[in-house]
């Protein structure tokens, strides 16, 4: 079985400033990791997944996540935020070898940027 | 390609009724995955299909949740007997054998 904890429940930053969204894991067995977002009253949308290669992984909207295996960490990044990346963000992990496995979702990181 | 589609996006209901929902997937996909998401949660898996068979169920699915996928196409789940604790967004996902779940809107549930 495997558990996610997002550290940060909510992230205030202002706008333009660049911003951390923490997440460990933990498995007995190798995962692939996922991050999602959520935009208020809307489902999930990917936003950068790493299955396997670099370690550093870009996605859309100019996030970027990096794979710790020794930290168990997929932390996801972005230099400079907008008010539009105010939403839900959540890390998710689901077992290697099959992409189709279900997901096992963290509590979810509330970004919140200010003008 | 439309993406995943739910329906209905909101549903209301009083206690004790029962309630199902409709989920079609993206057309090529041969896996749909049922998740509840609770206010202020992540999604909590629930049930998958791959094709119509059902392979997995969450201890989260109770007896009065059931699902199906009758032709391998789109799924309905049903509650029975609803509680306010099954008060949640309903979210269904899709994926190839490999693939990335990709997620609906969501069908959010509201029980008196």
């Amino acid at each position: 079985a495997q558990s996610v904890t997002q550290l940060d429940s909510q992230v205030p930053v202002f706008e333009e400033a660049p911003v951390e969204l923490r997440c460990n894991y933990s498995s007995s067995v190798s995962v692939y990791l996922f991050w999602y977002v959520q935009y208020p009253n809307q489902g999930l949308q990917l936003l950068l997944k790493y299955l396997s290669g670099s370690t550093l992984v870009k996605g859309i909207n100019g996030f970027e996540a990096e794979f710790n295996k020794s930290q168990t960490s997929f932390h996801l990044r972005k230099p400079s935020v907008h008010i539009s990346d105010t939403a839900e963000y959540f890390c998710a992990v689901s077992e290697a070898g099959n992409a189709g496995n279900m997901l096992t979702f963290g509590g979810g990181t509330r970004l919140m940027v200010k003008p | 390609d439309t993406g995943v589609s739910q329906d209905p996006r909101h549903k209301i209901t009083k206690r004790g009724q029962n309630v199902t929902f409709r989920c079609d997937p993206i057309s090529e996909h041969n896996r749909l995955y049922w998740y509840r998401q609770t206010l202020g949660q992540g999604p909590e898996f629930l049930t998958y299909f791959q094709n119509e068979a059902q392979l997995e169920k969450s201890r989260l699915l109770s007896d009065r949740f059931s699902a199906e996928r009758p032709k391998g196409s789109f799924s309905t789940l049903e509650i029975q007997r609803t509680e306010q604790g099954d008060s949640a967004m309903y979210l269904c996902a899709s994926s190839s054998p490999v693939g990335t779940q990709f997620f609906g809107p969501g069908t959010r549930l509201t029980v008196l």
